[in-house]
């Protein structure tokens, strides 16, 4: 089974640029997850997609945060514009889909992709 | 508000070694508590997930254990091998599938 796939693994911008990672999350998974973890912190969550629907946006800093979720399956984060405090890796994860066992909410994470904001 | 606090920050073993690490949540109502392993680069690996009626669950060298009544919970590495030098989260989910996740305990095993 195909893990999460994000890309691109590392980006360097500088602040004020604009920036946008995508998220292929594993095959039949309803529910998808952006985080983004500063260094030595925990993953902080950014938005909670289920298909293609907004679950939990509470956390996303809108006025520069973005993102959404195509049909249901794939899923791009951007920011614009960057700020120096940004810089992090955004982790995406996918799980089966919410409201059932504890087992099938497993999240499946991402590489991530770990971005320095200049 | 919902937190989870993990001890140590860090620990240093040395290879073949036992160590425990410590998760203590005040997340209410609670649903399930998952300990996740992250090497370096990487993303999170669930590890063990444990719900209200279970206070031990294992995987291998690693067993969590969990005690709802004083809302901690223990992750136990028995024998550890260089490979399991990685950071170690504890994640609680309580209403609505919220997920408190703590922030983490770097583990170095030394050869």
């Amino acid at each position: 089974e195909a893990g999460v796939a994000q890309s691109p693994r590392y980006k360097i911008i500088e602040k004020r640029q604009s920036v946008a990672f995508w998220c292929n999350p594993i095959s039949g998974h309803a529910t998808l997850y952006w985080y983004q973890q500063i260094l030595g912190q925990g993953p902080k969550l950014l938005i909670q997609f289920q298909n293609n629907g907004v679950v939990d946006d509470s956390q996303l800093p809108k006025d520069r945060f973005s993102a959404e979720r195509l049909k249901g399956v794939d899923s791009t984060l951007k920011i614009q514009p960057a700020k120096l405090e940004d810089s992090a890796v955004y982790l995406c994860a996918s799980s089966l889909e919410l409201g059932r066992k504890p087992l099938q909410e497993t999240q499946y994470f991402g590489p991530g992709t770990r971005l320095l904001v200049l | 508000k919902n937190q989870v606090e993990q001890s140590p920050q860090s620990l240093i073993i040395l290879e073949g070694k036992n160590c425990t690490l410590q998760c203590n949540y005040t997340v209410s109502p609670f649903s399930n508590l998952r300990w996740y392993k992250q090497d370096t680069g990487r993303g999170p690996v669930s590890l063990t997930i444990m719900t209200f009626s279970e206070n031990t669950k294992s995987n291998g060298r690693y067993t969590a254990t969990l005690d709802a009544d004083t809302k901690q919970s223990s992750l136990h590495i028995t024998a550890s091998q260089l490979s399991d030098s990685a950071s170690y989260i504890c994640v609680v989910s309580g209403s609505a599938r919220q997920l408190t996740f703590g922030s983490g305990t770097q583990l170095t095993v030394l050869p």
